[in-house]
């Protein structure tokens, strides 16, 4: 059991250039989330998704897209990168709404550097 | 406009004695709260939660207080080790909802 996997751990971009950020799960998590985490503002949510082919905003989803086209994995794309997306992202996953399902799961992070 | 708040970002404390973290928040809907603790590459882990309807909920060494008309919950870590030296965050959800609210997330560092 991996739990939740982000690919890759490390990547430098210039301003300009897209990506896509990779998010699997492997616990048949209902629910999924991408973070941002930059120093002085704790995690901030970036999209989120509630189900397989569903997504919704986050506090800070300008600049970003993502998709859910299997249950488990969840994409985030940047397709123009800039130097305030400079960010360590986390991946995370829930098992679903009910309340003894608040615990998320998270991923081991996306260092992104771009110049 | 920050609605769960760690004032503190550092904290420092000798082994053996008790490590007390604080969290505040300002919406009143939020109905459960959760801390994750973090080390250095890699991504947070749950470490307890708590629901609206307790006070209190205890997991081995780790405690955590909520006081509702303060807006206002505690982790209390006794005793503390060094193991311990980690970035905590606290996390709040609103009643029905699909996300959390993280704080800011405080540094402990256990000393010898």
């Amino acid at each position: 059991n991996a739990g939740v996997t982000q690919t890759p751990k490390f990547r430098v971009l210039k301003t300009g250039q897209s990506m896509t950020l990779l998010c699997a799960q492997d616990m048949n998590h209902e629910y999924m989330y991408w973070y941002r985490q930059d120093p002085g503002m704790g995690l901030r949510l970036i999209h989120y998704s509630v189900g397989e082919g569903t997504t919704a905003k986050g506090e800070v989803p300008d600049g970003y897209n993502v998709s859910r086209l299997k249950k488990q994995n969840f994409l985030l794309g940047l397709e123009s990168a800039a130097p305030s997306q400079t960010s360590v992202y986390f991946c995370a996953s829930r098992r679903g709404l009910v309340v003894s399902y608040n615990e998320q799961f998270f991923g081991p992070g996306t260092r992104l550097t771009v110049l | 406009d920050q609605q769960v708040k760690q004032n503190s970002p550092s904290l420092s404390v000798q082994e053996g004695r008790i490590s007390i973290l604080n969290c505040d928040y300002t919406n009143s809907m939020f109905d459960y709260f959760l801390w994750y603790k973090k080390y250095p590459a890699e991504g947070p882990t749950f470490l307890i939660s708590i629901s609206s309807i307790k006070d209190k909920n205890e997991d081995g060494r780790f405690t955590v207080f909520l006081n509702k008309s303060a807006k206002h919950l505690s982790l209390h870590i006794v005793p503390s080790q060094p193991g311990d030296s980690a970035v905590y965050f606290c996390a709040a959800r609103s009643y029905n909802t699909d996300k959390l609210i993280f704080g800011t997330g405080t540094r402990l560092q256990v000393f010898p």
